[in-house]
């Protein structure tokens, strides 16, 4: 229950094209989904975060699609561009609570 | 200001030897939080930190794990007695408060158990 689970595993896209990354989570008790972007070397960054309260967050070319009822939740890079190349991660929180459930992570690839 | 700094940023140990990983979070974050990132996997917690209560040890694998923190500041990652399967990059990251939402990163180090 306290997973997240997070799809796929490692993406391919053409520069100028969108990147999907989807999350599933059980536990209704989330209310803090954030998306972290690692790039070889360094430690995860937060990339971008949303509540349950809103069904779309959106920073630049970066947008969280968020499904309360399906609990799911999906990471849109539009305009892809090279050096969005990195991990990224999916995670959830709840209030009142220390621990940050990570995915898997997604490695995604731009293409030039 | 400065970020969570970790050191060294690689180790080479062999089998059976202890190591010790340090980790110096941002000034003034009670909250810490050690991570274990095996290559191509996700994030493993290990344990987490919180001004002077005590620690969550929940994540630690094995009794050959432990960890410090001293004057509620810099953490030591130990592990005794290596084994080829501790080889991963450990991260250490930190948090204004016990309850905050963002966790700040460090740089991690890469451990080699060979």
């Amino acid at each position: 229950q306290q997973q997240v689970k997070q799809s796929p595993q490692s993406l391919i896209v053409q520069k100028g094209g969108i990147s999907i990354i989807n999350c599933a989570y059980e536990n209704t008790a989330f209310d803090y989904f954030p998306w972290y972007q690692q790039f070889p070397g360094k430690g995860p960054a937060l990339l971008i975060a949303i509540r349950p309260d809103v069904s779309e967050k959106k920073e630049g070319r970066f947008t969280i699609s968020f499904n309360k009822s399906a609990k799911q939740f999906s990471l849109h890079i539009m305009d892809s561009q090279p050096g969005d190349s990195a991990t990224y991660f999916c995670a959830a929180k709840n209030t009142g609570g220390f621990k940050t459930i990570f995915g898997a992570g997604t490695r995604l690839f731009v293409k030039a | 200001g400065a970020g969570v700094s970790q050191s060294p940023s690689n180790k080479v140990t062999e089998k059976g030897k202890d190591v010790e990983l340090r980790c110096d979070p941002i000034s003034g974050h009670t909250a810490l939080y050690w991570y274990r990132q095996s290559l191509g996997q996700g994030l493993e917690f290990l344990i987490y930190f919180q001004g002077n209560s005590a620690p969550d040890k929940s994540g630690l694998p094995s009794d050959r794990f432990s960890a410090e923190r001293t004057g509620g500041s810099v953490s030591t990652l130990t592990i005794q007695r290596t084994q080829q399967e501790d080889s991963a990059v450990y991260l250490c990251a930190s948090s204004p408060a016990a309850n905050s939402y963002e966790q700040y990163f460090g740089p991690g180090t890469r451990l080699t158990v060979t």
